[in-house]
């Protein structure tokens, strides 16, 4: 079965750090592009970040960028990322999503995992 | 990037057809055949429903189509049921390795 399986969350003060893991299993981990999508308490879905199959790669949305760093290790199959100088406005579910473009052409958020809590507030 | 506009809600009753639309620019849903579309039920993870502007992956329902006519993009779902009852968002490629989505539409099937 393929599946995307987050950790690494939970409550952070403002200013402060986390490192979310998400663990991918049933596919060939290495071959599939990987983002991390997030969602507000109520709110919709925002793209956070994108890295490519071997990590050379990596992109990040505005509201992010500087402060967030995606990684991944294919021997492992973990996604990885590392959240810095936190904010409130940071405090989301955060999905771990596959994007299957460089494994079979198709451009899609194919699979999802069940996603991860980060509340920030002191 | 701003966010793609969608409605806030829609309703319907069963067995009717609805539409949802996505509004882009441009620089994102215009340049690119690369919309896609999630269901998503409350407390639940979202699940692609239409991806590349019109296609189903496997085990979606024809129920479900995607259609896109300048900037603007649209999902239709046909024979409405109850189950469809859930926030649907689109997405596109904005260029420059990001994607943007849309700020979701609730559908209520009356």
């Amino acid at each position: 079965e393929v599946q995307l399986v987050e950790s690494g969350g939970g409550l952070v003060q403002p200013g402060g750090s986390l490192r979310l893991s998400c663990a991918a299993s049933g596919f060939t981990f290495s071959i599939y592009w990987m983002h991390w999508v997030r969602q507000a308490p109520g709110k919709g879905l925002v793209w956070v970040s994108r890295i490519n199959t071997d990590g050379s790669s990596t992109s990040y949305a505005d509201s992010v960028k500087g402060r967030f760093t995606i990684s991944r290790d294919n021997n492992k199959n973990t996604l990885y990322l590392q959240m810095k100088s936190l904010r409130a406005e940071d405090t989301a579910v955060y999905y771990c999503v596959r994007d299957p473009r460089t494994a079979t052409g198709d451009d899609a958020f194919d699979v999802w995992g069940q996603g991860t809590m980060v509340p920030v507030s002191s | 990037q701003s966010a793609l506009t969608q409605p806030a809600s829609v309703s319907g009753s069963p067995g009717q057809s609805i539409t949802i639309s996505c509004t882009g620019t441009s620089s994102d849903v215009g340049s690119y055949n690369l919309v896609s579309w999630y269901q998503q039920h409350p407390g639940k993870a979202p699940k692609l429903i239409i991806y590349e502007g019109s296609k189903r992956p496997s085990g979606i329902s024809n129920r479900f189509s995607g259609s896109k006519s300048g900037n603007t993009a649209s999902l239709t779902l046909s024979g409405l049921q109850t189950e469809d009852e859930a926030d649907y968002y689109c997405c596109s490629y904005g260029g420059s390795s990001s994607w943007v989505f849309g700020g979701g539409t609730k559908l209520t099937v009356l």
